[in-house]
């Protein structure tokens, strides 16, 4: 079947613009997670879904970052006001259940460059 | 929070070596320890992984080990092939309940490099 997908690939914008990444998780997958990989470093944990709702929202960086999900698939993460220091590859996975132990899945990315 | 520390940041073999990759982690209640390999431009993909309640697992030519006591984690590649460059990330993740379901705490990575 078909695996997390995200759009857009690439993204490509001037500090201080607003930016929308999508996440389509894998269908009938509950847990649904965004990471953050700057270049060279690991993966940085920033939000996760339970459904609809987002019981974990410690690893956003600040407020200009937000996130939603509704109808328990199809997310969102917007970065308000970009700054360069927000140019990384943002990778959303999904999960068959929100226990800790299932795989993740992930998609592709986006990588954001701000300019 | 959980942190977790990986080492080596990079590791050299030669085809049909053996390459062994550590990480220790913080949070004593983690008890799920994922391993990804990220080819470059790719996503990271779970190669093998390993839950508290066990030792050691094996997959062919991966294996992973856990010493629960001194909270350090291992990845064993034997008899390494060009095909298995690519960036190695630990993780751990708890089960224990609260906000912290799932989330996956990653090492810094290793990039390991297969010379034929």
């Amino acid at each position: 079947g078909a695996g997390v997908s995200q759009s857009p690939s690439n993204k490509v914008t001037e500090k201080g613009k607003d930016v929308e990444l999508r996440c389509d998780p894998i269908s009938g997958h509950t847990a649904l997670y965004w990471y953050r990989q700057s270049l060279g470093q690991g993966l940085e944990f920033l939000i996760y879904f339970q459904g609809n709702s987002a019981p974990d929202k410690s690893g956003l960086p600040s407020d200009r970052f937000s996130a939603e999900r509704t109808g328990g698939s199809v997310s969102t993460l917007t970065i308000q006001r970009t700054q360069q220091e927000d140019s990384a590859v943002y990778l959303c996975a999904s999960s068959f259940r929100e226990f800790g132990q299932s795989e993740q899945f992930f998609g592709p990315g986006t990588r954001l460059t701000v300019l | 929070g959980e942190n977790v520390e990986q080492h080596p940041s990079t590791l050299s073999v030669q085809e049909g070596d053996s390459a062994v990759i550590k990480c220790t982690y913080s949070d004593s209640a983690s008890n799920y320890f994922p391993w990804y390999k990220q080819e470059l431009g790719k996503r990271p993909q779970l190669i093998i992984d390993i839950r508290s309640n066990v030792g050691e697992k094996k997959d062919q030519r991966i294996a992973v080990t856990l010493n629960k006591t001194a909270k350090h984690f291992s990845l064993h590649i034997t008899e390494t092939q060009p095909e298995d460059s690519a960036v190695y990330f630990c993780a751990a993740t708890s089960n224990a309940g609260g906000t912290s379901y799932g989330k996956l705490t990653f090492g810094q990575g290793t990039i390991l490099t297969v010379h034929p």
